[in-house]
């Protein structure tokens, strides 16, 4: 069975570093998608980035980055240059493709991230 | 454009009670999903439509929980006889269901925030 797993209940960074927020996945399937959202206080999963498993280079969205190691099975986020108004819940998931065209996306459990000033 | 919405934004209901929740996707996504976030836990996937159909209820606790979308767009999350244990947080996502990587990528809407007193 799929499984994620971010081992980091809570994180903290300083305002304009950067910050890396572990993921480690589990699955036999040899085609699949990886993502991070964040979760707000506010409640809304904002998606940040994707990575598929046959991707050649390591996603890129602006200040995010996602540390592929597939041998490690492993994806990592990387914020760089921290700001306050990321303070958030992050959350990595997996893409499911049970078959039929559509995928549902296995959480981990969450890691919350708090940027000081 | 509009994104994800839901309503209502928070329910109180007493133990036993009918409750409905709405999700109205991002127009001319045909791929919708709810999950359900409990306290300090990732979504766990509930229900996918494609289109009208239910394509996938697998992820329903127990037949207590139903969902339509009869014309392929709005959907309706129904709970009867709630239970304390219903209580969470029920999202709703929607997707293009086609199309790649940016084609399956989900977003969310802001979430019912249950409670069963």
């Amino acid at each position: 069975a799929q499984k994620i797993t971010q081992t980091q209940p809570g994180m903290f960074v300083q305002e304009k570093e950067a910050v890396t927020l572990d993921c480690t996945y589990d699955t036999s399937d040899p085609s699949y998608g990886l993502f991070w959202y964040k979760q707000p206080s506010s409640g809304e999963m904002i998606f940040l980035i994707y990575q598929g498993s046959y991707d050649q280079q390591n996603a890129t969205e602006g200040r995010y980055s996602l540390n592929f190691q597939k041998a490690r099975k492993s994806a990592n986020l990387v914020i760089s240059a921290s700001q306050l108004g990321d303070s958030a819940m992050y959350f990595c998931a997996m893409r499911d493709d049970p078959g039929g065209g559509y995928n549902k996306l296995i959480f981990g459990a969450g890691t919350r991230l708090a940027v000081h000033p | 454009g509009a994104g994800v919405s839901q309503t209502p934004s928070n329910k109180v209901t007493e133990k036993g009670k009918y409750v409905e929740l709405r999700c109205d996707p991002i127009s001319g996504h045909t791929a919708l999903y709810w999950y359900r976030q409990s306290l300090g836990q990732g979504p766990e996937f509930l229900i996918y439509f494609q289109g009208t159909g239910a394509a996938d209820d697998s992820g329903l606790p127990n037949d207590r929980f139903f969902a339509v979308r009869p014309e392929g767009s709005v959907s309706t999350l129904k709970i009867q006889r709630t239970e304390r244990g219903d209580s969470a947080v029920y999202l709703c996502a929607s997707s293009l269901g086609s199309g790649g990587a940016g084609g399956k990528t989900q977003y969310f809407g802001p979430g019912t925030r249950l409670l069963v007193l």
